[in-house]
């Protein structure tokens, strides 16, 4: 059974860093084409994408935020974290994980977001 | 950046066909997910690689992509597949999400 779950501080100040934990359990991120990434979503907003993180320790960033974010994995711990630099109140979100492992049958590649974390409100005020 | 692009919202009858459009450059020569969102809950993959459903997803739902333009179609659409639905995609490394749109069943 695969899980996710996020956790990290419900409330930051501006200009504070953000660090957010995923533990999950039911694969592992050292298995060839498994892949965790983040996503966020203001309140009553879309969903937007930030960051991924490959079993081969491959890291990619949303362009509009890369200078901000830094994604990391311990294999150990089942546990993907993500830091987010200079929070602002319109980082204000839901931020969530999920799995993204990536298919290829018969050599055509595809990858989806299969399970997702419940996802975990971060409020920046001061 | 590459974008896609949703109606805001889009209405149906129960029982009714429901269509939501997704537009991006060259859209159809990527492949495109699906996700429904129903209030207080996380994203649920309803189609993936343009076409195909997940196990557990109802028939009703079923996806095409061609040219700038992936639909999603719920037919004979029911009362609980209210929800919002966002389309995405890839664009080089990176996952793009379209804007959203509110399915309203009435």
């Amino acid at each position: 059974q695969v899980t996710l779950k996020e956790s990290g501080p419900a409330l930051v100040k501006p200009t504070q860093t953000l660090t957010l934990t995923c533990t999950f359990s039911g694969f592992s991120l050292t298995t060839s084409g498994m892949r965790v990434s983040w996503i966020r979503q203001p309140p009553g907003k879309a969903l937007e994408w930030l960051a991924r993180i490959d079993w081969d320790d491959d890291k990619f960033y949303s362009s509009s935020l890369k200078t901000r974010l830094s994604i990391s994995k311990d294999t150990s711990k089942n546990q993907v974290v993500l830091t987010m630099t200079n929070m602002d109140p319109v980082d204000t979100a839901t931020y969530y994980c999920a799995r993204i492992p990536r298919y290829c049958p018969n050599g055509v590649c595809y990858s989806f977001f299969d399970y997702w974390g419940q996802g975990t409100l971060v409020t920046v005020s001061s | 950046s590459y974008e896609l692009t949703q109606p805001p919202s889009v209405s149906v009858s129960p029982g009714q066909t429901a269509s939501i459009t997704c537009s991006g450059n060259k859209l159809g020569d990527k492949y495109t997910c699906w996700y429904q969102q129903k209030p207080g809950q996380s994203p649920v993959v309803v189609i993936y690689q343009d076409t195909k459903r997940p196990s557990g997803i109802p028939e009703r739902f079923s996806g095409s992509n061609s040219g700038n333009t992936a639909t999603l179609t719920i037919s004979g659409t029911q009362a609980m597949d209210e929800a919002d639905y966002y389309c995405q995609a890839w664009d080089s490394s990176s996952v793009v999400f379209g804007g959203g749109t509110k399915l309203t069943v009435l």
